[in-house]
């Protein structure tokens, strides 16, 4: 199973919106809505921000948002915060019952 | 509130086997969720390493890991465990338990275990 991909790296100032993609397959991303995505500050255990495509769990800020296009999955955050700086990976149910992960994208917060 | 609490560091040589416990608090654990692993070599992103449902015992593990890792959980104490074998140095990461409350998403996470893999 290949992992997902995402860019490498996206950056934006504060106030200002950004997206990241998650490119995958039809026996994932496009399969399924079960796309997660985590955020990631250094040092730390990883924290999710969208489950099931679009759905934020209870206390993430709604400025967090997720989408779904055919094999891509999109994160967008909006109004951009200094606390938003980190890594940010996607994942993927696969037709195989197993989870894929996005390769991780860094957002600077200029 | 629930807690995710996971065993400390380990130091192993290549060949040999290492079990990480991760002991689960404030939900019940045979209810509806599962137990994944997940590990992150030292700068690297996230891997997917297996999952296991504690209610029935069912488990599934990354196709290049089968054979190589073992998951459990003992109910009685609420903590699952991934025993890895045949250590190699490419093994060497921080490994996390996260609790999956099902559409293979994960929702609280332990705190991390670093393996360290070196003769």
């Amino acid at each position: 199973q290949s992992a997902l991909t995402q860019p490498a790296s996206v950056s934006g100032s504060p106030g200002q919106s950004i997206t990241i993609s998650c490119t995958g397959t039809s026996s994932d991303v496009g399969g399924y809505n079960y796309v997660s995505w985590y955020q990631q500050h250094p040092d730390k255990a990883p924290k999710l921000v969208i489950y099931e495509v679009s759905n934020r769990p209870s206390g993430v800020s709604n400025r967090f948002s997720g989408s779904k296009s055919g094999n891509t999955a999109s994160l967008t955050i909006s109004g951009l915060q200094a606390e938003d700086d980190g890594d940010y990976y996607c994942s993927s149910f696969t037709s195989g019952s197993t989870v894929v992960f996005g390769g991780g994208t860094k957002l600077t917060v200029l | 509130q629930v807690q995710v609490v996971q065993s400390g560091a380990e130091v192993k040589e290549p060949g040999a086997s290492v079990k990480v416990s991760c002991k689960t608090s404030g939900y019940i654990f045979t209810y509806s969720y599962g137990i994944s692993w997940v590990r992150q070599a030292p700068g690297q992103g996230l891997e997917w390493v297996g999952w296991i449902y504690p209610k029935n015992g069912n488990t599934k593990s990354a196709q290049k890991l089968q054979g190589r890792v073992t998951l459990t959980t003992d109910t009685s104490t609420s903590t699952a465990y991934m025993e890895m074998r045949s250590l190699r140095s490419d093994d060497t990461a921080v490994y996390y338990c996260a609790r999956d409350p099902g559409a293979a998403s994960f929702d609280h996470w332990g705190q991390g275990t670093l393996v360290t893999v070196s003769s």
